[in-house]
């Protein structure tokens, strides 16, 4: 059974930061693994998605990769702004019939002005 | 604008009142699933969908029932709901199952007296 992990569980950086938010998973057999972003009581933005045959993707101020044979993704976040405070969630996508998202728990950050 | 809407937003109820909680998409994606997300807990897998009229159960599908007349439709349903099914509801939708982006609705937080 596929297991996301995401240490620690909660953030706080001062403004300008740039940081690194980290997730592990249990079993390489994925399709893809997702970051998303969640403000409190919202849904969820997608922030990058890694095919697994990709090593890393960015958008803007964000990069994300992909280490699939050794179950870790980073999500590097530069130049922190308080506007980027928010639950952050890796989720991976499994490879059978059904294309269920194993989420981890999420890491809360604060970014400090 | 591609979206996935959901509604209602927010839905206070009592014990055994049967409910539905709709979700709609406009991108013509065949796979449409279910979340719950719980504090401690995450998000988990309700229910899913791989094309009209064919539905299967997720990780937690006791006491939801769900169906899929249409593509761009794809209702949850609780015909007797209890306190524990209390919780924030995802809609989520994506082009195909295996490995596409995953695109979620706003949320809906069902509380249930």
């Amino acid at each position: 059974k596929q297991e996301v992990t995401q240490i620690p569980a909660a953030l706080s950086v001062p403004e300008g930061e740039n940081l690194v938010l980290n997730c592990s998973f249990t079993d390489s057999a994925i399709y893809n693994l997702q970051w998303f972003r969640q403000d409190p009581g919202k849904g969820l933005t997608s922030l990058l998605l890694i095919q697994s045959s990709q090593r890393e993707q960015t958008s803007g101020r964000l990069n994300a990769s992909l280490d699939k044979s050794s179950g870790r993704s980073t999500l590097y976040i530069a130049a922190s702004q308080p506007g980027d405070s928010a639950t952050y969630l890796c989720a991976v996508s499994d490879t059978g019939a059904n294309s269920k998202l194993t989420f981890g728990k999420g890491i809360t950050l604060s970014v400090r002005p | 604008e591609a979206q996935v809407t959901q509604n209602p937003r927010y839905l206070i109820t009592v014990t055994g009142k049967k409910l539905t909680v709709t979700c709609s998409q406009n991108m013509n994606h065949e796979y449409m699933s279910w979340y719950r997300q719980d504090p401690g807990l995450g998000l988990r897998q309700i229910y899913y969908s791989m094309n009209v009229e064919v539905t299967d159960k997720g990780d937690v599908p006791e006491g939801y029932k769900v169906s899929r007349k249409e593509k761009r439709n794809f209702p949850l349903i609780l015909e007797s709901p209890s306190p524990n099914q209390t919780s924030l509801y995802f809609c989520a939708s994506s082009l195909f199952q295996g490995g596409y982006e995953q695109y979620f609705g706003p949320g809906t937080r069902l509380t249930v007296t």
